[in-house]
């Protein structure tokens, strides 16, 4: 058990650039999570997908952000023509399939930066 | 939009002192969960209290839950230099939920 991984750790982009984050969940998590972070603030969610289908969306998740995880593995959140409102930390976290309530296992997130 | 509200929001005591986190949050919930998250880094979780759970203890955490009230709180006792971070509480609305709805946290600073 490797962890949440993400990549990259960092990220300075000047405004109008795409951007794509990658995460790998721990290998046996079939759900996976994007939140975002501003300094100061709680995490806020994204976007979550159960194997390879996004079930929710927050309508924070603009017409600009599109997530993806395709063989229901790692997966990818991209961010087009960026804007400065873009920085924050982004956060990716994959729980268990078990039954209950099993708790969000994060990553270390990647912090964009817009200039 | 955050539900939880945690108060204070920063705390500063010495080592070897207890520190106690509040949440407040507005909807009916399933479960209050409360994070950990040093600087620069992910979230930890620490405990997870359900509705129905008026109280939980695991180490030197004890967390509480009032649901009239709608408010939790968390006291880590006996704090220690390594226990400085944020602490962030997060609720989920319904069994199973895959959405958690964070707080804007408390900073807490343990002094040597």
């Amino acid at each position: 058990d490797t962890g949440v991984s993400q990549d990259p750790r960092h990220k300075i982009t000047k405004r109008g650039q795409n951007v794509t984050f990658r995460c790998d969940p721990i290998s046996e998590h079939n759900r996976l999570y994007w939140y975002r972070q501003t300094l100061g603030q709680g995490p806020e969610f994204l976007t979550y997908f159960q194997n390879e289908a996004q079930l929710e969306k927050s309508r924070l998740l603009s017409d600009r952000f599109s997530a993806e995880r395709p063989k229901g593995s790692f997966s990818t959140l991209e961010i087009q023509r960026t804007e400065q409102g873009d920085s924050a930390m982004y956060l990716c976290a994959s729980s268990p399939p078990t039954g209950g309530d099993s708790p969000l296992h994060f990553g270390n997130g990647t912090r964009l930066t817009v200039t | 939009s955050q539900q939880g509200e945690e108060d204070p929001q920063a705390l500063s005591i010495q080592e070897g002192e207890n520190a106690t986190m509040n949440c407040s949050y507005k909807t009916s919930i399933n479960n209050l969960q409360w994070y950990r998250q040093n600087s620069g880094r992910g979230l930890v979780h620490l405990i997870l209290i359900r509705s129905n759970e008026r109280e939980k203890h695991s180490g030197r955490l004890r967390v509480t839950l009032d649901t009239s009230k709608k408010s939790s709180s968390l006291l880590i006792t006996a704090s220690r230099a390594a226990d400085t971070a944020s602490y962030f509480c997060a609720t989920a609305r319904i069994q199973g939920a895959q959405k958690l709805v964070f707080g804007q946290g408390t900073r807490l600073t343990i002094n040597p």
